[in-house]
């Protein structure tokens, strides 16, 4: 069957620490995998996007990996704040026209 | 800045009620999405329309129709509401395919159904 994993615990990290955050995919073959960040009450806000032939994407201190042998994403903040504490979706590009599979989502929170 | 607004952020409703909800984008975007969320399961696509007048079912339709009579607008009609529907119902649109393929959303409604 399809499934997209993420880890289902929260993250809890110092400030100035990198997180690093997995998404898991298994019987998709994605175009291309999305990064969301989610805050509580509020919908997602886009972050990143990385194609199937991308290996590596860069914005400020976001970096988003994308492994289609594994299966596997990884989405890191570098020197992470507290203001990064959030939800974080990832979301695979599948079946065309824009539409999008998502995971449950990974809670990070950075402690000061 | 694109600008997704959904008519209310809570609702509460009663079993068996006619229930709209609206969703508008200012960007011209051809595609619009509703989505469920619920704690665990994560977003669900429910239903999705590429232009006016179309749609086209998601991952969960049953209990749901949508209605697309203008490009800026998409609504979400739950039937006959039942307590199992409560939920958080997100709107999002994105402009075609090739463009980018991003979605922006709207803030959420949350439905209760009692």
């Amino acid at each position: 069957s399809q499934k997209i994993e993420q880890n289902s615990e929260a993250l809890n990290i110092q400030e100035g620490k990198t997180a690093t955050l997995t998404c898991n995919y298994t019987n998709y073959s994605p175009a291309y995998l999305q990064w969301y960040r989610q805050d509580p009450g509020r919908g997602p806000v886009f972050l990143l996007l990385i194609r199937e032939n991308e290996k590596e994407k860069r914005k400020e201190r976001l970096k988003v990996t994308f492994d289609t042998t594994l299966k596997q994403s990884l989405f890191h903040i570098t020197a992470s704040q507290p203001a990064d504490s959030a939800t974080y979706l990832c979301a695979l590009g599948v079946g065309g026209g824009n539409k999008l599979t998502f995971g449950t989502g990974t809670q990070l929170k950075v402690e000061l | 800045d694109v600008k997704v607004t959904q008519s209310s952020r809570y609702l509460v409703k009663r079993t068996g009620e006619k229930v709209f909800l609206e969703c508008v984008q200012d960007m011209d975007h051809e595609n619009m999405f509703w989505y469920r969320q619920d704690p665990g399961l994560g977003l669900r696509l429910i239903y999705f329309s590429y232009d006016v007048k179309m749609k086209e079912k998601g991952d969960i339709p049953e209990g749901y129709s949508v209605s697309r009579e203008k490009k800026e607008r998409f609504s979400l009609i739950l039937e006959s509401a039942s307590t199992n529907q409560t939920s958080m119902y997100l709107c999002a649109s994105s402009p075609p395919s090739g463009l980018t393929d991003t979605q922006y959303f709207g803030p959420g409604t949350r439905l209760t159904v009692l």
